[in-house]
C-alpha cells in the first residue's frame, strides 16, 4: 500500500482559500482502479466526504461544498491537492487524504477509503 | 446530524462480544454496501470492514459485519483493550451521489 502525507497551511483567515497537498509515496496515483479523496472531520464531530479525483481527470464533489471546492491531480509529482475558497470558522477541521476504491468504471461511485494520510489540522481564524 | 445513525457509545469487558448498529435509509444502506472504520483518538481512521462483511488483510476474524434492509451491524467478539476507539459506518448514498458516514460510536473496554 502507498503512504499518503498531507501538507499545507495550518491557519487560514476567514474568506481566504484553504490549500492542501497530498503526496502519494508510489506511482499508483495513475492507477485507474482507484481514486484519490479528501475527507474532513471538524473537532469532536463525524467524518465528511469532500470529494475525489480520478486519474482520468474527472473530479466529483460533495454537493454541499461543490461551489467552493477544487480537487486536482499532479501525476508527475505523485500528488493531488485540495482548494477550498471563501472559508469560514465552520471549515476548521482535520483534513485527511485517502485512496478510495472505484465502484463504477468512471469511478463516479466509490467504495472504501484505504489507506489514509495522518491528517492535517486546519484552523480558520483571523 | 449524520445521515447514518449510530449509538454514541458502547462498552464491554475483556472477552465479551459487543455489537454496534448503523441505521440508514433506502438511498444508502438499503441499496449499497456498508463499510466500517476504526479511529483511535489522535490517529487517522483505519479500514475495518468493506462490502458489509469483508475484512482487509490484517483485521482479525473476531471482527464481523452484517447488513439487513436499511441497517447494518458490526460485531466484535473476544473484546480486547486494543479495540477501544471510535467506530464509523459508511455507505454510498444515491441521493447525495457520494459516501455518507455515521456519527460514530465510542467503544470502551471496561
Amino acid at each position: 500500500q502507498p503512504q499518503l502525507q498531507e501538507s499545507g497551511s495550518g491557519l487560514v483567515e476567514p474568506s481566504q482559500t484553504l490549500s492542501l497537498n497530498c503526496s502519494v509515496s508510489d506511482g499508483s496515483i495513475s492507477t485507474y482502479t482507484y481514486s484519490w479523496s479528501w475527507i474532513r472531520q471538524p473537532p469532536g464531530r463525524a467524518l465528511e466526504w469532500i470529494g475525489h479525483v480520478h486519474s482520468s481527470g474527472s473530479a466529483y464533489y460533495n454537493p454541499s461544498l461543490k461551489t467552493r471546492v477544487t480537487i486536482s491531480m499532479d501525476k508527475a509529482n505523485h500528488q493531488f491537492s485540495l482548494r477550498l475558497t471563501s472559508v469560514t470558522a465552520a471549515d476548521t477541521a482535520m483534513y485527511y487524504c485517502a485512496r478510495v476504491s472505484c465502484s463504477s468504471s468512471s469511478c463516479y461511485r466509490i467504495g472504501s477509503f484505504d489507506p489514509w494520510g495522518q491528517g492535517a489540522l486546519v484552523a480558520v481564524s483571523s | 446530524q449524520s445521515v447514518l445513525t449510530q449509538p454514541p457509545s458502547a462498552s464491554g469487558t475483556p472477552g465479551q462480544r459487543v455489537s454496534i448498529s448503523c441505521s440508514g435509509g433506502r438511498s444508502n444502506i438499503g441499496r449499497n454496501t456498508v463499510t466500517w472504520y476504526q479511529q483511535v483518538p489522535g490517529t487517522a481512521p483505519k479500514l475495518l470492514l468493506y462490502n458489509n462483511n469483508q475484512r482487509p488483510s490484517g483485521v482479525p476474524d473476531r471482527i464481523s459485519g452484517s447488513k439487513s434492509g436499511t441497517s447494518a451491524s458490526l460485531a466484535i467478539s473476544g473484546l480486547q483493550s486494543e479495540d477501544e476507539g471510535i467506530y464509523y459506518c459508511s455507505s454510498w448514498d444515491d441521493s447525495l451521489s457520494g459516501p455518507v458516514f455515521g456519527g460514530g460510536t465510542e467503544l470502551t473496554v471496561l
